[in-house]
């Protein structure tokens, strides 16, 4: 079965600092779509950055960026210059070739402490 | 450019009574989805209309549950009695196609509360 496993429940860090979420993913397949989205309080789910597994190259959206690692099958976000805007639920999710759904990971709680 | 439009965005209703969630997907978009997220199930797909017609249904919880897409431009998700475990956001998503490439885009979610 497909998995996505966020083993970090809750991170907190100060305004400006750099942050890093981890996601591990498991699936046999060759191709596949990975995503960040963002929950904030507001409840809105929005989708902060997506990378795709044939794509060595990591995604960028100017503060938000990635480390893809395939073979250890590792999808991290990196948040840099943290804003108290970032306060949010992140999760990771995955999109398999076979299956249009997405596979979900539980989610990271992250503060951005003033 | 509008975004995935779901209304009402907070439903409080009793035990028993019929209730209707509404979608209206981004322009475009021909594959819908409807979600229920809670905090001990997480995100749940419920259902996945594709070009208006429902491909995948099997996360629908029961027969209480059904969802109608009649044109691609608007979508319900009914429940019928409603119960207070469903009690949860219900999101709607919608992408532009139904293959991998197809990023979901979401609204912004109806609280509903049953008493």
């Amino acid at each position: 079965a497909q998995t996505v496993t966020q083993s970090q429940p809750e991170m907190s860090v100060q305004e400006a600092e750099t942050v890093t979420l981890s996601c591990t993913y498991d699936t046999s397949e060759s191709n596949y779509y990975l995503f960040w989205y963002k929950q904030p309080p507001s409840r809105q789910m929005i989708l902060v950055i997506r990378q795709e597994a044939y794509k060595q190259q990591n995604a960028t959206e100017n503060r938000f960026s990635v480390n893809f690692q395939k073979a250890a099958k590792s999808f991290s976000l990196k948040i840099s210059d943290s804003q108290l805007g970032d306060t949010a639920m992140y999760f990771c999710a995955s999109r398999m070739d076979s299956n249009y759904q997405l596979i979900w990971g539980a989610g990271t709680k992250l503060i951005i402490k003033p | 450019d509008a975004g995935v439009i779901q209304s009402p965005r907070h439903e409080v209703t009793e035990m028993g009574q019929e209730v209707t969630l509404r979608c209206k997907p981004i322009s475009g978009h021909n594959s819908l989805f409807w979600y229920r997220q809670t905090m001990m199930r997480g995100l749940e797909l419920l259902i996945y209309f594709n070009n208006n017609v429902p491909i995948d249904d099997s996360g629908m919880p029961e027969d209480r549950f059904s969802a109608k897409m009649p044109n691609a431009s608007f979508s319900t998700l009914k429940i019928q009695p409603s119960e207070p475990r469903d009690s949860a956001v219900y999101f709607c998503a919608s992408s532009q196609g139904g293959t991998i490439r197809d990023t979901q885009y979401f609204g912004p979610g109806t609280r509903l509360t049953v008493l």
